[in-house]
């Protein structure tokens, strides 16, 4: 199975930051990748697909990057509604596996 | 609109059997590929299996042979049947849409049921 580790696991930062979290697969995916937000009790949310396609009514201040095994997710301004968890997602082989996630917390 | 509503959670004994159901509405789920994933309490997420709209399907190594995925197209109902459930099965199961080709992502998901596996 495709292994995809994000770093960094946990992240300060406040109201108005420019934050990114990268995500690494352990081969090629060309840009078969997804990211996903997840908020306490909640189900996930799409927010990015094909490694940078904006999902319809996700902010634009979300962005993707990436190609190959090295992807980020850029948020450019963070706002309070953004704290919460991330997870990348690849959908290259038959099996989508998912990063362990990046838990970003108010400073 | 596009609505997935998971059921079928609950609390089951070590090496028992469960089937969870996950009826949808605003689209036709034999025309789509559907996913299950799920998140055990206090951890990341999983995904565990996924149909195709052609019928082919596929597992993650820790439920294969175990669990089976299935569909209802007169119900418009996508299933996961699990058996010999373990302790580590314990999950919040999500049922989700899944796009196709290059746009392969959960777009809808569901609430979600508890799957408690203990004695």
């Amino acid at each position: 199975d495709i292994q995809m580790t994000q770093s960094p696991s946990s992240l300060s930062a406040s109201v108005g930051d420019r934050v990114t979290i990268t995500c690494r697969a352990s081969q090629s995916i060309s840009t078969y990748l997804n990211w996903y937000q997840q908020k306490p009790g909640k189900a996930p949310k799409l927010l990015i697909y094909a490694a940078s396609s904006l999902q319809t009514g996700v902010p634009s201040r979300f962005s993707g990057s990436g190609s190959g095994t090295d992807f980020t997710l850029t948020i450019s301004s963070l706002q309070p509604e953004d704290f919460a968890t991330y997870y990348c997602q690849q959908s290259y082989s038959a099996r989508y596996t998912f990063g362990q996630g990046t838990k970003l917390e108010i400073k | 609109e596009v609505q997935l509503v998971e059921s079928g959670g609950g609390l089951i004994q070590p090496g028992g059997s469960l089937r969870l159901s996950c009826a949808a509405s605003g689209f036709t789920v034999s025309s789509e590929y559907m996913s299950w994933v799920r998140q055990a309490p206090g951890k990341g997420l999983e995904w565990v299996s996924i149909i195709y709209s052609g019928g082919s399907t596929y597992y993650a190594d820790s439920v294969k042979g175990r669990f089976t995925i299935s569909r209802d197209n007169s119900k418009n109902t996508l299933y996961l049947q699990m058996n010999s459930l373990r302790a580590e099965d314990t999950a919040v199961y999500y049922c989700a849409r899944v796009g196709k080709g290059i746009a392969a992502a959960g777009d809808y998901w569901g609430q979600g049921t508890l799957v408690t596996v203990s004695s």
